[in-house]
């Protein structure tokens, strides 16, 4: 049974800063892995998405990265700003193509 | 280009009843998921629908069901509503293998008091 972990679960930057969500996943026989945002009350807005044979994908201020021999993908947002204050949430879809499975999210909150 | 619409954004019903939530996919996508999200947790996979069957199942009693129509919208049905179906509730359309992602929908908001 896959299960996906995101740490920290909570994380304050002051704007401008650099920072680093995480994401760890149990079975590494993945299809892909995706990167979302939610805001508060309001559905999944994908941010990127990294197939199993990728290492990277890039997005204006975001790169995903993907390591699947540890089980582990991180999301980098450079200069961060408060309107990326949001919840940040990983899922991992495994080879049956079927479901994907949600980590509990990062809360970000970037002051200004 | 309307992305997936989902209906209605909130709802309250009581203890016992029965509610249907509708979903209408993003244009080309032929695949329908239900998940239902928990205050503070990641949404939780309810089942997959594909040609109108489903594909997929989560970890949900059977008073969980769902429906897909021939134009791919779907629709998820919840008997005997129980306090703790309390959730967001969201659809996300997907089309062909798993080479894509999902594309969400805003969410239904159900209350059960």
């Amino acid at each position: 049974k896959q299960e996906v972990t995101q740490i920290p679960a909570a994380l304050s930057v002051p704007e401008g800063e650099n920072l680093v969500l995480n994401c760890s996943f149990t079975d590494s026989a993945i299809y892909n892995l995706q990167w979302f945002r939610q805001d508060p009350g309001k559905g999944l807005t994908s941010l990127l998405l990294i197939q199993s044979s990728q290492r990277e994908q890039t997005s204006g201020r975001l790169n995903a990265s993907l390591d699947k021999s540890s089980g582990r993908s991180t999301l980098y947002i450079a200069a961060s700003q408060p309107g990326d204050s949001a919840t940040y949430l990983c899922a991992v879809r495994g080879y049956n193509a079927g479901k994907s499975t949600f980590g509990d999210g990062t809360t970000l909150t970037v002051k200004p | 280009d309307a992305g997936v619409t989902q209906s209605p954004t909130h709802l309250i019903k009581t203890r016992g009843q029965q509610v249907t939530l509708r979903c209408s996919p993003k244009s080309g996508h032929d695949t329908v998921s239900w998940y239902q999200q928990a205050l503070g947790q990641g949404p939780q996979f309810i089942f997959q629908y594909y040609e109108e069957e489903e594909r997929q199942r989560g970890n949900f009693p059977d008073r969980f069901s769902g429906h897909q129509f021939p134009n791919y919208s779907s629709e998820l049905n919840v008997n005997a509503l129980l306090l703790g179906d309390s959730a967001l509730y969201l659809c996300a359309s997907s089309s062909g293998g798993a080479s894509y992602g999902y594309t969400f929908g805003s969410g239904t908001r159900l209350t059960v008091v």
